[in-house]
């Protein structure tokens, strides 16, 4: 069974500030992987999605990278600002049943 | 405007009652997907649907029922006999193996 976990939980920064966030994951046969935003009460945001055999996606300040191999993907943001704020979530896409599998986040705060 | 809604946002029932969760979407997509969401943990997959008239049980599909009589619509009860059914629930919509989409979430809480 896939396994994700993200660390840190959470994490707080000062405005412009770069942020790296780790996921992690146990089952390196992945179709995709996805980085969502999710504000307090609110849905899911999709941010950026790196196919198996992509090495990382780029989205303006936003930047992921993949290693498959080692069961890693890190999602970069440039120069934090306070609407950063929010949860991040990554997701693996198994390549079996291509079933999403969820981290538990990791809340950022962004401090003006 | 493209998207998925969810509806209600909020919803209160006394335990016992079984409760109908709405998902729509008009993006075209031929998956449906429900997940909840518990505080502190990831989403966790209920049930989900490929095509119409077909659905799957996820990892957390007891307690649960879903239907899929048209390409649009996948609706969620929670039964009685869902033990912890106080929680954030999520409708997910994609093209097969594509990224999913969310729609806004209902917040069940049953007293």
């Amino acid at each position: 069974k896939q396994e994700v976990t993200q660390i840190p939980a959470a994490l707080s920064v000062p405005e412009g500030e770069n942020l790296v966030l780790n996921c992690s994951f146990t089952d390196s046969a992945i179709y995709n992987l996805q980085w969502f935003r999710q504000d307090p009460g609110k849905g899911l945001t999709s941010l950026l999605l790196i196919q198996s055999s992509q090495r990382e996606q780029t989205s303006g300040r936003l930047n992921a990278s993949l290693d498959k191999s080692s069961g890693r993907s890190t999602l970069y943001i440039a120069a934090s600002q306070p609407g950063d704020s929010a949860t991040y979530l990554c997701a693996v896409c198994g390549s079996n049943d291509y079933k999403l599998s969820f981290g538990a986040g990791t809340t950022v705060t962004v401090r003006a | 405007d493209g998207g998925i809604t969810q509806s209600p946002k909020y919803l209160f029932r006394k335990e016992g009652q079984n409760v109908t969760l709405s998902c729509e979407q008009n993006l075209n997509h031929d998956a449906m997907y429900w997940y909840r969401q518990d505080p502190g943990q990831g989403l966790r997959l209920i049930y989900y649907s490929q095509i119409v008239n077909d659905f799957q049980k996820g990892d957390i599909a007891e307690g649960y029922s879903v239907s899929r009589e048209k390409k649009e619509s996948f609706p969620l009860t929670v039964t009685s006999a869902q033990k912890n059914p106080t929680a954030f629930y999520l409708c997910a919509s994609s093209q097969v193996r594509d990224e999913q989409y969310f729609g806004p979430g209902t917040r069940l809480t049953v007293t």
